[in-house]
């Protein structure tokens, strides 16, 4: 059974364009995240929820937008997209409530290809 | 600069040899964590060790913590070209916050 799934894998868009991305967790933890990795492999948290809360949120332009519905699922809308969005996207969970003593599980990631 | 650094930037040996990267960090933690990246994939964690450990064992891994040096070092023993991959060390801050900082990872290959 997949523990943190990601939809789509692959995403090719135009810029300008809206897109989401979906993310699920069966693993029943509390918190989810969303990292960015570029193309240097350098990986970069964006978002954090706990109980469907916003815990985290980096310096991440506004037309990044997270949406928990509940505790299972964090999706990552984006709206007008540039070209300095292409990289790729990383779902994660964790069972830490306090903060960094659990290991986190991620996704598959999402590759986001921005023309 | 980063919280987590690793070293090497990327490391080739071959297989059957041990391999050893090493992470850096700068403020005080609670626990370090390395992570494995195969190409395509998402992060697979590997091991963590808190603050006062100074060393853990995991199959062929062995971790080390020095607290005073605010380093960490993974070594692989016996490696096999299965354990190619990018590794990672992630550091969380103190208590009460949920940002995990991610070094910028250690290319691995190894030769078959």
């Amino acid at each position: 059974d997949t523990a943190v799934s990601q939809t789509p894998k692959y995403l090719v868009t135009q810029m300008g364009n809206d897109k989401s991305i979906k993310c699920e967790q069966n693993l029943g933890h509390d918190t989810m995240y969303w990292y960015k990795q570029d193309s240097k492999k350098f990986l970069k948290i964006m978002f954090s929820y706990n109980n469907k809360e916003l815990i985290i949120n980096e310096t991440v332009p506004n037309r990044f937008s997270p949406k928990s519905p509940d505790k299972a699922h964090l999706n990552l809308h984006i709206n007008s997209l540039e070209l300095g969005d292409s990289a790729v996207y990383f779902c994660a969970s964790s069972q830490d409530r306090s903060g960094g003593n659990y290991e986190q599980y991620f996704g598959p990631g999402t590759r986001l290809t921005v023309t | 600069s980063q919280q987590g650094e690793e070293d090497p930037q990327a490391l080739s040996i071959q297989e059957g040899e041990n391999a050893t990267m090493n992470c850096s960090y700068k403020t005080s933690i609670n626990n370090l964590q390395w992570y494995r990246q195969n190409s395509g994939r998402g992060l697979v964690h590997l091991i963590l060790i808190r603050s006062n450990e100074r060393e853990k064992h995991s199959g062929r891994l062995r971790v080390t913590l020095d607290t005073s040096k605010k380093s960490s070092s993974l070594l692989i023993t016996a490696s096999r070209a299965a354990d190619t991959a990018s590794y990672f060390c992630a550091t969380p801050p103190p208590s009460g916050t949920y940002k995990y900082i991610f070094g910028t990872g250690t290319r691995l290959k190894v030769l078959a």
